[in-house]
């Protein structure tokens, strides 16, 4: 099993810009997480899937910020625009079921200048 | 608002030194994890506690679950550089909340 995996790891993009993130959770998973980690903020939750519906959309900082699941290996993660405040470590995670482990993927380090 | 307070928020100490971590809320939790965080890794999970009271060990690591479920804490003993990273832990309710973490350091 390859994991969590996260594309792409590292992005710099400028303030306006649209900024796609991508997840491919790990097969059998029926949640998926998508969490921003900062320095003054630490790990929130933004929102999480099950069986490819969001249900929890609660933390998405505003509209700028959209999540897809259009199928059970695949998620998105858009900002448009993006803003500097947005520059983040943004995490995806899934798991079996709602209480159980999270496996996290390994990030991407997202700059907006 | 954050539910789960840790502390400390940074711990530098030598290898061989005990530690102890801990992860306090005003909310009761039905279950409580622990999670180890490298450089530009995800977090990884170390153990999962759902009882009240209840003690669980891996090797060097000791966690124990409030009796009112509401805290836990992390005991490391003689620890290791290896034990360098960023411990998080989590309570479960509708969804997992994070704590704050513990950025640990262990000097050779």
């Amino acid at each position: 099993d390859a994991g969590v995996i996260q594309s792409p790891r590292h992005e710099v993009t400028e303030m306006g810009q649209e900024v796609t993130l991508r997840c491919k959770p790990i097969s059998g998973h029926d949640y998926l997480f998508w969490y921003r980690q900062t320095m003054m903020r630490g790990l929130e939750l933004l929102i999480y899937f099950n069986n490819n519906v969001p249900i929890d959309d609660s933390g998405m900082p505003e509209d700028r910020f959209s999540a897809k699941m259009p199928n059970a290996s695949f998620s998105t993660l858009k900002i448009q625009p993006s803003e500097p405040r947005d520059s983040a470590v943004y995490f995806c995670a899934s798991s079996f079921q709602i209480w159980s482990p999270l496996h996290f993927g390994n990030g991407t380090r997202l700059t907006v200048t | 608002t954050q539910l789960l307070e840790q502390s400390p928020q940074f711990l530098s100490i030598q290898e061989g030194e005990n530690l102890t971590v801990y992860c306090n809320s005003s909310s009761v939790f039905s279950s409580l994890q622990w999670y180890r965080q490298e450089p530009g890794e995800g977090p990884v999970l170390l153990v999962t506690v759902v009882t009240g009271g209840e003690v669980k060990k891996l090797k060097r690591l000791t966690f124990q679950f409030g009796d009112a479920r509401k805290d836990s804490s992390l005991h490391i003993t003689a620890a290791q550089p290896g034990d360098t990273g960023l411990y998080l832990c989590a309570g479960g309710g509708n969804q997992f909340y994070f704590g704050t973490g513990t950025s640990l350091t262990v000097i050779p």
